[in-house]
């Protein structure tokens, strides 16, 4: 079974630039989720999704950043402009969603952002 | 009062010792608590999740939940060096938007 899939890996970008990450969550999982882990954090939710509707984005900074997932599948993450406190792994996860026992969260390899 | 809370460490144990890491958790209709693994650079990766009070086993892990105290604990028998990672506890609760909520994580370091 493939994982879920995130690229790019690794971005370097100059502050008030602009930048998109890419996530293709396991086939069949209708829930996914971003989120921005800071060095020595746990991971921070930005936004979930269930199928093509959020279900909570709450602690998304909606003034610069912006997320969709298009169809009920992959998903984007956009940051514009980027701030140096946006420097972070940002992680996408994806899960069955159905019940309390079906949340077990699979994480794709993570997009390392490093503003400058 | 953080929602989940665990000790930030970092734990240090021998090699073969028995590794015990805790965490708290403030809402009491939780229902699902998981514990991951993550590995320096990596991304978290689960270990097992807990939904009943009592104990679960896995292999060398098990995960002991107790609602009544509203703390979960994972032990690691027999650690070894590759046990050496941030282990994330992490709670769930379908009442609340269906998230988890995350605690900062415990780092553990087994000494050859």
């Amino acid at each position: 079974e493939a994982g879920v899939a995130q690229s790019p890996r690794y971005k370097i970008i100059e502050k008030r630039q602009s930048v998109a990450f890419w996530c293709n969550p396991i086939s069949g999982h209708a829930t996914l989720y971003w989120y921005q882990q800071i060095l020595g954090q746990g991971p921070k939710l930005l936004i979930q999704f269930q199928n093509n509707g959020v279900v909570d984005d709450s602690q998304l900074p909606k003034d610069r950043f912006s997320a969709e997932r298009l169809k009920g599948v992959d998903s984007t993450l956009k940051i514009q402009p980027a701030k140096l406190e946006d420097s972070a792994v940002y992680l996408c996860a994806s899960s069955l969603g159905l019940a309390a026992s079906q949340e077990t969260q699979y994480f794709g390899p993570g997009t390392r952002l490093l503003v400058l | 009062q953080k929602e989940v809370e665990q000790n930030s460490g970092p734990l240090s144990v021998p090699e073969g010792a028995i590794a015990s890491l805790n965490c708290t958790y403030s809402d009491r209709g939780s229902q699902s608590f998981f514990w991951y693994r993550q590995y320096s650079g990596k991304s978290p990766e689960l270990i097992m999740f807990i939904y009943s009070n009592g104990d679960k086993e896995d292999g060398r892990f098990t995960a002991q939940l107790n609602k009544a105290s509203q703390y979960v604990s994972l032990l690691i028998r027999d650690s070894q060096p590759s046990d050496s990672a941030t282990y994330l506890c992490a709670v769930y609760n379908a009442g609340n938007n269906r998230k988890l909520i995350w605690g900062l994580g415990t780092s553990l370091a087994v000494n050859p």
